[in-house]
C-alpha cells in the first residue's frame, strides 16, 4: 500500500517570504513523487516530478521539491512567495512508473498576503 | 503533449435526473483514465479507472457509473441523481509520466 502525508491544511505566508509545503510519503519500491496545483475551480496542474537522479527538483512557476529518501519527505519550496501563489497543493506517489495508480495526499491550501 | 476535454464545465440537475458528464483525450493513445470527485475544494476522492476500452473498475460503491466505450473518451453516468453527487468532478488522463487533469465539471444537484 502506499500513502501520502501533507499535514498542514493551511499555510499563511507574506509576499517575498519562502514557501514551504510539507509532504510525506509511504511506499514500496522506488518512489515516483509528484507536486500538482489547483486553483480555484481549474483542474489540478503539473508542477515538478522525481523519478531519479538529483534529489532537487525544479518545476513550473519558480517551485522546486527535495526528494529526501531518509525521512521520505518531498518537501515543496519556492524562496519568494507571490500573491498569485495562493492556491490549493497536491503531492502524490506511486510506486514505479506507468500502469501503477497516483495516491494524492489531501491538499494544503496556500494563502499569501501582500 | 495531452489535452483533456471535459464538458460541461457547470451543471445544474434536479434530484433524480440522470447524469453524463464526457471526457475526452488528445494527444495519446492508450492511455490509463480516471473519474475523481472533490468534495468542498479540498481532497480527491477517486470514482473510477479504466486501462482500456471497456475496462472500468469502481474504487467505492456509489450512485455513479464509468464507461469507455472508445480508447480516449471516458463518461461517467448515473440514472438518478442524489443531493450527495453534488460536487466537483475531475477527469485525468496517464500515459506513464504523470496524470493530466482535465478543467473539471461543477456539478450542483437541487
Amino acid at each position: 500500500a502506499q500513502s501520502v502525508a501533507q499535514p498542514e491544511d493551511q499555510v499563511n505566508v507574506a509576499e517575498g517570504n519562502p514557501l514551504t509545503v510539507k509532504c510525506t510519503y509511504s511506499v514500496s519500491g522506488n518512489p515516483y513523487l509528484f507536486w500538482y496545483v489547483q486553483y480555484p475551480n481549474r483542474g489540478l496542474q503539473f508542477l515538478l516530478k522525481y523519478i531519479t537522479g538529483d534529489n532537487l527538483v525544479k518545476g513550473s512557476y519558480g517551485f522546486e521539491a527535495e526528494f529526501n529518501k531518509s525521512q521520505t519527505s518531498f518537501h515543496l519550496k519556492k524562496p519568494s512567495a507571490l500573491v498569485s501563489d495562493s492556491a490549493l497543493y497536491f503531492c502524490a506517489v506511486r510506486r514505479g512508473a506507468a500502469g501503477n495508480k497516483l495516491t494524492f495526499g489531501g491538499g494544503t491550501r496556500v494563502l499569501v498576503k501582500p | 503533449s495531452q489535452t483533456i476535454h471535459q464538458w460541461p464545465a457547470t451543471l445544474v440537475q434536479p434530484v433524480g435526473s440522470p447524469l453524463s458528464l464526457e471526457c475526452t483525450v488528445e494527444g495519446t493513445s492508450n492511455p490509463n483514465l480516471y473519474w475523481y470527485r472533490q468534495a468542498a475544494g479540498r481532497g480527491l476522492q477517486l470514482l473510477f479507472y479504466s486501462v482500456g476500452i471497456g475496462q472500468i473498475s469502481s474504487e467505492v460503491p456509489q450512485n455513479l457509473s464509468a464507461s469507455r466505450p472508445q480508447d480516449r473518451q471516458f463518461i461517467l453516468s448515473s440514472k438518478k441523481l442524489l443531493l450527495s453527487d453534488s460536487g466537483f468532478y475531475l477527469c485525468a488522463s496517464d500515459r506513464g509520466d504523470g496524470y493530466t487533469f482535465g478543467s473539471g465539471t461543477r456539478l450542483t444537484v437541487v
